[in-house]
C-alpha cells in the first residue's frame, strides 16, 4: 500500500483566485490521479498525472483550468485556476502501486470553499 | 462505457442489524476490477475490498463480507452486526485491467447506524 498525504488539508478563496494543492506519496507509484467530489456526489477523475509529461485530462476538464504537474514518481500538483463558487468541492489525490490489483489509495482530500 | 450504479441514496439501521449495500455495473471488458471504498465524515477515501472479474468466490473479512455475481452484474456488500463506527458513504467502484486504470464509481450509499 502507500500513504498519501495532501496539502492544504482545506482552504477558503476568493472568487478569481487560483490554489494549487500538493499531493506527496510515501512511496514510488506508477500512476497518479486526481479527482473531484461535489458536495455530497461521487468521486469524478479529473486527469491522470504523467511524470515529466502534460497531464491526461479527462472530457470535461482543460488544463488551463486545472493545471497539474508530477515532477517525479512520489509528488504531484493540482492547481484550480481561476475559481469560482462552482469549483467547492474535495479534491483527491490517489496513486497505484505497481502489480497487478489495481488498487488506488487516496489522499486525505482537500476541501475547497470558494466564496 | 463503463458505468456502477449504487441504487441506495441513504440507508438508515440500528445497531447489531445487518445491511446490505446494493452495487450493479455495466463494462463491456471481459475482465475488470470492482472495489469497495468507505469514506467516513472526516473525507478520507479508505480501500476495503478488491475483487477480479475471474474470481467470484465471496469473501468475508470480519463482519464485512461480499456477494460477487457476474451473472447478474451485481458486487453487494454486507455488514454483519452494524456498529455506530459503521457510518460513512460507501463507493462501489469498477476499473479495467489494463491501460490508465481509471475508477469509475457509483453514486455512493449514506449509511447511518444509530445506536
Amino acid at each position: 500500500s502507500a500513504v498519501i498525504s495532501q496539502k492544504p488539508s482545506r482552504d477558503i478563496c476568493q472568487r478569481g483566485t487560483s490554489l494549487t494543492i500538493q499531493c506527496q506519496v510515501d512511496s514510488q507509484v506508477t500512476m497518479m490521479f486526481w479527482y473531484r467530489q461535489q458536495p455530497g456526489q461521487s468521486l469524478t477523475l479529473i486527469a491522470t498525472a504523467n511524470q515529466g509529461s502534460e497531464a491526461t485530462y479527462e472530457s470535461g476538464f482543460v488544463i488551463d483550468k486545472f493545471p497539474i504537474s508530477r515532477p517525479n514518481l512520489t509528488f504531484s500538483t493540482l492547481t484550480v485556476s481561476n475559481m469560482s463558487p462552482e469549483d467547492s468541492s474535495i479534491y483527491l489525490c490517489s496513486g497505484k502501486t505497481s502489480g497487478n490489483y489495481n488498487e488506488q489509495f487516496f489522499g486525505p482530500g482537500t476541501r475547497l470553499t470558494v466564496l | 462505457a463503463q458505468k456502477v450504479t449504487q441504487a441506495q441514496t441513504e440507508i438508515s439501521v440500528v445497531e447489531k442489524e445487518d445491511v446490505t449495500l446494493d452495487c450493479v455495473y455495466e463494462t463491456r471488458d471481459t475482465t475488470y476490477y470492482l472495489f469497495w471504498y468507505k469514506q467516513p465524515p472526516s473525507g478520507e477515501l479508505v480501500f476495503l475490498i478488491r475483487r477480479n472479474s475471474f474470481d467470484e468466490q465471496n469473501e468475508i473479512s470480519g463482519r464485512y463480507s461480499w456477494n460477487f455475481q457476474k451473472s447478474t452484474s451485481s458486487f453487494n456488500f454486507t455488514i454483519t452486526a452494524s456498529q455506530v463506527v459503521d457510518s460513512a458513504v460507501y463507493f462501489c467502484a469498477l476499473s479495467p485491467p489494463t491501460g490508465f486504470q481509471k475508477l469509475v464509481f457509483g453514486t455512493g450509499t449514506r449509511l447511518l447506524v444509530s445506536p
